[in-house]
């Protein structure tokens, strides 16, 4: 079966320090990875697609950037946070489009990262 | 930007009673349309997916309909329970493979 890990759970920094948020995908191949902010009191809003290995597509301007430096793992990244950074960061995959499962999306535990 | 709009933005209902939320979204470049829920400390789980216009989809006391043509889509339960109590994330997918979520209904249900 499949499962998606994503680490830390939660995370505490200061504005302008570095991020790093790692995504690991388990029991499927060359799976499409997201990543997804919620803001407060908001829904989910997509950051970055991947449908593979170094393939990044940004959806929203911003200073975050995203890798994939393997299939099955996918990471979120920032060189300075600012205090509009927090929020809640899912990691998500799906099947690839020939999959059976390509509309079914399936979401990690989620990282609350708080900039103060 | 595509856009995806969800009402109510929240619900307090009684348990027992039936409720009712709306998802609506672009009409063109439909894909597929996602429900999901969102239970407070746990991860979206997806509810139903729907692809076809005039698809109905249950599962236990949950339904949900779909038009594609007018772009809405409603999610009903019936004798809402406590359990039930969580945001509802409808989800709008294209053919290029992205989803755009709405801002959810966030449903609580008392005792």
């Amino acid at each position: 079966s499949q499962t998606i890990h994503q680490w830390p759970a939660t995370l505490v920094q200061p504005v302008g320090s570095p991020l790093s948020l790692e995504c690991t995908v388990e029991g499927t191949s060359n799976p499409n990875l997201y990543w997804y902010r919620q803001a407060a009191g908001r829904g989910l809003q997509l950051l970055f697609y991947s449908v593979g290995i170094g393939q990044i597509s940004s959806e929203v301007p911003q200073n975050l950037s995203a890798s994939r430096p393997q299939d099955r793992q996918f990471i979120l990244s920032s060189k300075k946070l600012l205090l509009s950074d927090s929020g809640f960061y899912l990691c998500a995959w799906t099947s690839p489009r020939s999959g059976r499962r390509y509309n079914e999306q399936f979401f990690g535990p989620g990282t609350r990262l708080t900039v103060l | 930007i595509l856009n995806v709009e969800q009402s109510p933005q929240s619900l307090h209902v009684q348990e027992g009673d039936s409720t009712n939320f709306t998802c609506s979204f672009p009409s063109s470049n439909f894909y597929a349309l996602h429900w999901y829920r969102w239970e407070t400390a746990k991860s979206p789980e997806a509810l139903f997916v729907m692809t076809l216009n005039g698809d109905e989809k249950k599962k236990g006391r949950i339904s949900a309909t779909l038009n594609t043509k007018e772009g809405y889509s409603y999610l009903y339960i019936k004798g809402s329970q406590p359990e039930d109590s969580a945001t509802y994330l409808c989800a709008f997918k294209t053919n290029a493979g992205k989803s755009t979520f709405g801002d959810g209904t966030t449903l609580t249900v008392k005792p």
